[in-house]
C-alpha cells in the first residue's frame, strides 16, 4: 500500500493563511478525505471532510484535485490556538479490503 | 450528545501481562474502530467492528484482539504485553463502517505503559 505523506512541520504567524498538503496516491475509489487536529494528550478532533473539488466549513477549507491523489487543508487567519498536529486520513484498499491510513502528521506552530 | 468514551485513561502493566481497554461510542453509532498511536509509527489502524462483527483489520499480530457488544460498546485486548506495546490507544466511532463518507470521531484515548 502506498504511504500517505504530508510535511513534518510548518511555521506560521498569527493572522496568516496556512495550507497543508497531503499526498495519497492509493486512495480507495469511493473513500473520502478527512483532516483532524490533535493537541497533546488528546484524541484527534475532526476538522473537515470531502470527496472532490472544494469543501468549506466554519473553520477550514479542503481542496481536492480531480485525480484525488492529494488534498490541501487551508486554515484562514490562524491564531496561537491553532498550534497543533494536523493529520489527513484516507482509506486504502480494494476488493473488500479497507485500511484507514493516516499521514504522519504535520506539526503546525503559530508564532505571535 | 456525549462523545466517544474510553476507559481507563491511564494504566501501567508489566511485560507478559494482558490488558483490556473499553470504549463506548457516540449514541447511535454502530461502528467502532481502534487505533494505536506511537511516536515512531504514528496512528495505525488496528481493527473495526460493526454489528458485533469484525469488518476490517490492520497489520497487527494476533495478540491484539477486540470485540463488540450488542449495544455497540467495544473492548480491545492485548495479551502477552511487550515493551513496544506502550502507546496511546484510540477508539473511534461512526454511523456506518468502511468509511466512504462515514465520519469517524475519536475518544481521548487510553495511555498504556508497559514496564
Amino acid at each position: 500500500l502506498a504511504k500517505t505523506t504530508q510535511p513534518i512541520s510548518m511555521d506560521s504567524y498569527e493572522g496568516q493563511e496556512v495550507n497543508i498538503t497531503c499526498s495519497h496516491n492509493n486512495i480507495a475509489t469511493n473513500d473520502y478525505i478527512t483532516w483532524y487536529q490533535q493537541f497533546p494528550s488528546q484524541g484527534p478532533r475532526f476538522i473537515i471532510q470531502g470527496y472532490k473539488t472544494k469543501v468549506t466549513n466554519e473553520v477550514a477549507s479542503l481542496f481536492i484535485p480531480a485525480d484525488r491523489k492529494s488534498s490541501t487543508l487551508s486554515l484562514p487567519r490562524v491564531s496561537l490556538s491553532d498550534t497543533a498536529v494536523y493529520y489527513c486520513l484516507v482509506g486504502e484498499g480494494s476488493g473488500g479490503s479497507y485500511i484507514p491510513t493516516f499521514g504522519r502528521g504535520t506539526s503546525l506552530i503559530v508564532h505571535p | 450528545k456525549a462523545g466517544v468514551t474510553q476507559t481507563p485513561r491511564y494504566l501501567i502493566k508489566t511485560r507478559g501481562q494482558q490488558v483490556t481497554l473499553s470504549c463506548s461510542p457516540i449514541s447511535g453509532h454502530r461502528s467502532v474502530s481502534w487505533y494505536q498511536q506511537t511516536p515512531g509509527q504514528g496512528l495505525q489502524f488496528l481493527f473495526e467492528y460493526f454489528s458485533e462483527t469484525q469488518r476490517n483489520k490492520g497489520n497487527f499480530p494476533g495478540r491484539f484482539s477486540g470485540r463488540q457488544f450488542s449495544n455497540s460498546r467495544s473492548e480491545m485486548n492485548v495479551s502477552t504485553l511487550e515493551l513496544g506495546d506502550s502507546a496511546l490507544y484510540l477508539c473511534a466511532s461512526s454511523l456506518g463502517y468502511g468509511r466512504a463518507g462515514n465520519t469517524i470521531y475519536f475518544g481521548e484515548g487510553s495511555w498504556l505503559t508497559v514496564v
